[in-house]
């Protein structure tokens, strides 16, 4: 079974700039979770998918992230326009319904230079 | 969520058991302790859990107290590879979602 992927691995963009983090949850996982470690800091929660629904968005810092899952799979994080404080590695999550373990992916590390 | 409290750091010779301790004193009755791990550049990896009593799968062994006021996780042969931060998370699950709140962690150096 494949794991919680994502993509890019590693996304170095300018201050201003749009970036767009994509994560693919294990197939028939309906929860998605998104996460981020900025600089220095603990893991924080972001948001939260049941399906396509956002759940909980209570994690987002600003109007300049935006996450979307259409059609309950796969999962974009857009970041517009980014900013330096936006640097560090986002990691996405998924977990079954009624279990509660969560699944990480191997994260995307994002620089804003 | 139950503030929890852990070793920032802690060594352990390879081969011997890793105990890694967690302190949990205002958990409440329907939250789980959960444990998660993260080795050096990957995503952060679930390693076990429980409500109240003791759990052990392939990975580890997680001890809780009868108070439930703390739980030690137990790797019970260390090797090299198992050199990670812990996190030790307290949670009662929602219907429908379980967002974790990671803490400090313990760092842990496996040593040969």
């Amino acid at each position: 079974e494949a794991g919680v992927t994502q993509f890019p691995s590693h996304s170095v963009i300018e201050k201003g700039q749009t970036v767009t983090l994509r994560c693919d949850p294990i197939s028939g996982h309906d929860n998605l979770y998104w996460y981020r470690r900025v600089m220095g800091k603990e893991i924080k929660f972001l948001l939260h998918f049941v399906k396509e629904s956002k759940q909980d968005e209570s994690g987002m810092p600003n109007n300049r992230f935006l996450a979307e899952r259409t059609g309950g799979t796969y999962s974009t994080l857009k970041v517009q326009p980014a900013e330096l404080e936006d640097s560090g590695v986002y990691f996405c999550a998924s977990s079954q319904r009624h279990t509660y373990e969560q699944y990480f992916g191997p994260g995307t590390r994002l620089t804003v230079t | 969520d139950a503030k929890t409290t852990q070793p920032p750091s802690m060594d352990c010779a390879e081969g011997r058991a890793a105990n890694l301790p967690c302190n949990h004193s205002t958990i409440s009755g329907n939250e789980y302790v959960y444990w998660y791990r993260q080795i050096h550049s990957q995503g952060p990896q679930y390693i076990i859990h429980g409500l109240k009593n003791n759990e052990t799968n392939e990975m580890a062994s997680l001890i809780i107290t009868e108070d439930r006021k703390s739980s030690t996780l137990i790797l019970p042969h260390a090797t090299l590879r198992d050199t990670a931060v812990y996190y030790c998370i307290v949670r009662a699950p929602t219907p429908t979602g379980n967002m974790l709140t990671f803490g400090g962690g313990t760092r842990l150096m496996v040593k040969p």
